[in-house]
Formats: C-alpha cells, sequence, structure tokens
C-alpha cells in the first residue's frame, strides 16, 4: 500500500544551526501534510501543515516545504535550540478517507550544545 | 490545562487479563483516535469514532476494541493482552484535519 516515510532515522546538529528533516510520500491523493514533534515520554505534538495545493509554509522558525514532484515533504528549523530536541514525524490525512491521519517514521534530532 | 487526559498513565496488566485504558476531552471536539506506538516506531491508527460513527482501521485485531459512551470520553478495551500489545497508547482529538490533539499516552506493561 502506499505509505509515508522518512530518509534520515537520526540527526544531530550544532545549537544555533539549522536543521533539516526530509520526508518522502508516496500517496498523491494526500490533501495534507502535517509534522509533529513528540518529546520523550508525550504524546506528538502539532508543529506546522502544509496543503497539498502549496509548496512552502512558513511558521515560527519552521518553513515546511512541499515537492510534489519527487513526492517530498521536508522541515526547516533555523536556530535550532537544545529544547528541538525531539522526534519529529511526518503525516498526511486524506479527507476522504474518513479523517484518518498516517505517519510515517520519524527522525530523532539532537541538538547539541 | 489538560485537554486531552489519560488515565492510567501506566498500566500493567497479566498476560490474558482484559484491561481498559481511557482517554477524556474537555475541546469538544468530535473526532477521537486510538493509536498504538511501540518504541522507536512511528503511532500506529488503531481506529477513530467521528461523533459516534466507529471507523476501524483493517488491520486492528480483533482484540482490540473502543466505546466511546459520549462526546467527552472514549475506551480502549483489550479483551486478552499479548506480550506484543504492550506499547504506548496515544489518544487523540480533531475538530477537523489536519491537527490532532494528543494526551500524553498511556504506558501499557503486560507480563
Amino acid at each position: 500500500g502506499e505509505s509515508v516515510g522518512l530518509h534520515l532515522p537520526t540527526l544531530s546538529v550544532q545549537e544555533g544551526d539549522n536543521s533539516i528533516i526530509n520526508c518522502a510520500y508516496s500517496n498523491s491523493a494526500s490533501d495534507y501534510f502535517i509534522w509533529y514533534k513528540q518529546e520523550s515520554g508525550k504524546g506528538p505534538q502539532f508543529i506546522i501543515d502544509i496543503r497539498s495545493n502549496m509548496d512552502k509554509r512558513q511558521g515560527q522558525r519552521v518553513t515546511v516545504l512541499l515537492n510534489k514532484t519527487v513526492k517530498h515533504l521536508s522541515l526547516q528549523i533555523a536556530a535550532t535550540q537544545p529544547g528541538d530536541s525531539a522526534v519529529y514525524f511526518c503525516a498526511e490525512a486524506v479527507f476522504y478517507n474518513n479523517n484518518d491521519m498516517r505517519f510515517g517514521a520519524g527522525t530523532r534530532l539532537t541538538v547539541k550544545p | 490545562d489538560a485537554m486531552v487526559i489519560q488515565n492510567p498513565r501506566y498500566q500493567v496488566t497479566q498476560f490474558g487479563k482484559p484491561v481498559t485504558l481511557s482517554c477524556s476531552q474537555t475541546l469538544n471536539h468530535n473526532v477521537m483516535y486510538w493509536y498504538q506506538q511501540k518504541s522507536s516506531q512511528a503511532p500506529k491508527l488503531l481506529f477513530h469514532y467521528y461523533d459516534k460513527d466507529f471507523n476501524n482501521e483493517a488491520d486492528t485485531p480483533d482484540n482490540f476494541q473502543s466505546r466511546r459512551p459520549n462526546t467527552s470520553f472514549c475506551f480502549l478495551d483489550i479483551r486478552s493482552p499479548g506480550l506484543g500489545d504492550a506499547a504506548m497508547y496515544l489518544c487523540a482529538t480533531s475538530r477537523e484535519l489536519p491537527e490532532q490533539f494528543f494526551g500524553p499516552g498511556t504506558r501499557l506493561t503486560v507480563l
């Protein structure tokens, strides 16, 4: 079946650097793509989403890029801070499929002070 | 202020002994979800309720059942837990996608 997945399982960056977390997807029918942050011992926390008819969306210190040609999604975190250390999941949502949302494999981001 | 509450946070049960996990929400969202998350893996959707309509994932084992007696509460029943059911169970709510609000999870241990 179609799925959402990530290229890299771990990412280590220096505090203050920019981070880029990547995700590949295969379901071209998805309506939304979403990034979640999950800290140890907590539930996932919504970061940002992007509709399938957009290619870029910016939030506070985060930018999501969507390349539908190659079915690639990325999350850019500017000036990465120690508090950004977590596992990041991309997910896809297909509205016609009864409000389902499917997660891809996560990337663990470690920020070195 | 807690918005999605899960109880208990930690649950220990014995192999084959039924267990119920609970979730409550103060957001008045119409959709509630249950996910299973094993160590170092992505959350896996088990089922969700859209209002009172139950939507089961095709690969969710029959061992897992759910009840939603009202808008605020949703329960996950595991009828005969096996060792492979040890995991974090996450409850989430949404008014409309794409944003879901997750609870802190219940970590289930099966002895």
